[in-house]
């Protein structure tokens, strides 16, 4: 079965850089567009970032454009969310998501902490 | 940037009925939006009810199903069920180049 496991969140300070991942197994990486969707303690979920399954197409939410780059190495079935020059209001717990013709599946998700 | 509106709290009773909508600013909602709607309970990560509008996977229960009306997009539970008590989101797609959510349903089943 699909299986999405997040990691690489924590604490980190304004203004500095922190890279997650999100290991895929159970279906064919490379087939499908991967989604980064995070969401702040008490809040709503929040699109953040979404990459085509050849990783050739990569799309933002305008509150990270310029700051945060998704990308995917699609030989280790992995997808990755590079965040610089984070802020107080990037503090969510950050999941990755499959999605396509056949639905969407999620992890669990991983938690990022910025504070100084 | 579009932004995507859902009620932001329903009650409904045990066996009851309700419908959960969800609009945008743009226009009216279509199939071209590829309307999604998750369930998330506390604590817990979303899951996936519905994809594509009325799609279901093999975890959603029959109670729910998915559909456009009036101009958006629509998620109806017949027969509620205490269980069913969680926060519904809707996200739309925009062209495949953003996805917007919506600020999301607390539904409570009373």
């Amino acid at each position: 079965q699909v299986q999405l496991v997040e990691s690489g969140g924590g604490v980190v300070q304004p203004g500095r850089s922190l890279r997650l991942s999100c290991a895929a197994s159970g279906f064919t990486f490379s087939s499908y567009g991967m989604q980064w969707v995070r969401q702040a303690p008490g809040k709503g979920l929040e699109w953040v970032a979404v990459i085509t399954n050849d990783g050739n197409n990569k799309h933002y939410d305008n509150s990270v454009k310029g700051r945060f780059t998704i990308s995917r190495d699609n030989s280790r079935n992995t997808l990755y969310l590079q965040m610089n020059s984070l802020r107080v209001e990037d503090t969510a717990v950050y999941y990755c998501a499959k999605y396509g013709g056949d639905g969407c599946s999620w992890g669990q998700g991983t938690l990022v902490t910025v504070s100084s | 940037q579009a932004v995507v509106t859902q009620e932001p709290s329903l009650t409904v009773s045990p066996g009851g009925t309700v419908t959960l909508t969800c609009g945008s600013s743009t226009g009216a909602v279509t199939s071209g939006h590829y309307p999604y709607w998750f369930q998330q309970k506390p604590g817990q990560a979303p899951r996936t009810l519905i994809y594509d509008t009325n799609n279901k996977h093999s975890w959603t229960p029959a109670r729910f199903s998915g559909s456009l009306l009036g101009g958006k997009a629509a998620l109806s539970l017949s027969g509620a069920q205490p269980e069913d008590e969680a926060d519904y989101y809707c996200l739309l797609s925009y062209s495949s180049e953003y996805w917007v959510f919506g600020g999301g349903t607390k539904l409570t089943v009373l």
